[in-house]
């Protein structure tokens, strides 16, 4: 499983609130992305970070943002929920520096906003 | 921006038929290639994968995919399925442009394969 952990696994919330999302992992790889699962769009990329304190925009950012004061943490936050934020979240880690390297997955994290 | 499109999004079939799922990407430039496999339930997990070389590259559980660089595919196929492999399966492509696309992966919409016994 890569080391990595997602917390919470579930999380039912109202729309306005705010709601973070923490991915852990535990063997200090560089590159961290968090992407959401939707039906028909597959996975789509909303930060990625490739250090601590160093991020940027994927493709669906908007309403969202991120931080990462520790490599082995990488947090997104949704500062005020909508509910076309209910989706699967899905945090990634690239091992190494290699340009080749694969992707790995953690197990996701499923928000449901009311 | 990089596109990837699955032809594909439900895949009906039996036990021991074969399977092949399409994907091409529109990038234009030098990529590495990608199958992720989702179980129900599960987090996704790598099939293959393609960086260079041999255009014909297999992977876990008897699956390979063929780099038509021409036809900018990149098909998953199996000889002959099994009930376990129902799952939703992803392509992705990654850019190699510069060599600082930060690992970024484009993900087709993904196509659900149910296997019959």
């Amino acid at each position: 499983d890569a080391g990595i952990t997602q917390s919470p696994r579930h999380k039912v919330t109202e729309t306005g609130t705010p709601v973070t999302l923490r991915c852990h992992q535990t063997e200090n790889h560089r590159y961290m992305y968090w992407y959401r699962q939707d039906p028909g769009h597959g996975l789509r990329l909303i930060h990625y970070s490739y250090g601590v304190k160093d991020t940027d925009k994927g493709e669906v950012s908007d309403g969202y943002s991120v931080s990462r004061s520790k490599t082995e943490d990488f947090l997104l936050t949704l500062e005020s929920a909508t509910s076309s934020q209910t989706s699967v979240y899905f945090c990634a880690i690239k091992p190494g520096q290699g340009v080749e390297n694969e992707q790995f997955f953690g197990p996701g994290t499923r928000l449901t906003v009311l | 921006a990089q596109s990837v499109s699955q032809h594909n999004h439900h895949v009906i079939l039996s036990e021991a038929a074969s399977l092949e799922l399409g994907c091409n990407y529109s990038y234009g430039g030098t990529v590495n290639l990608f199958w992720y496999v989702q179980y129900p339930g599960q987090h996704l997990q790598l099939l293959l994968k393609y960086f260079s070389g041999d255009p014909l590259v297999k992977g876990i559980k008897g699956f390979e995919a063929e780099f038509i660089k021409s036809k900018f595919s990149f098909n998953l196929r199996k000889p002959s399925v099994q009930w376990s492999d129902t799952a939703e399966y992803f392509c992705a492509v990654k850019e190699r442009a510069g060599g600082t696309s930060y690992g970024k992966l484009t993900f087709g919409q993904g196509t659900i394969l149910t296997v019959h016994p």
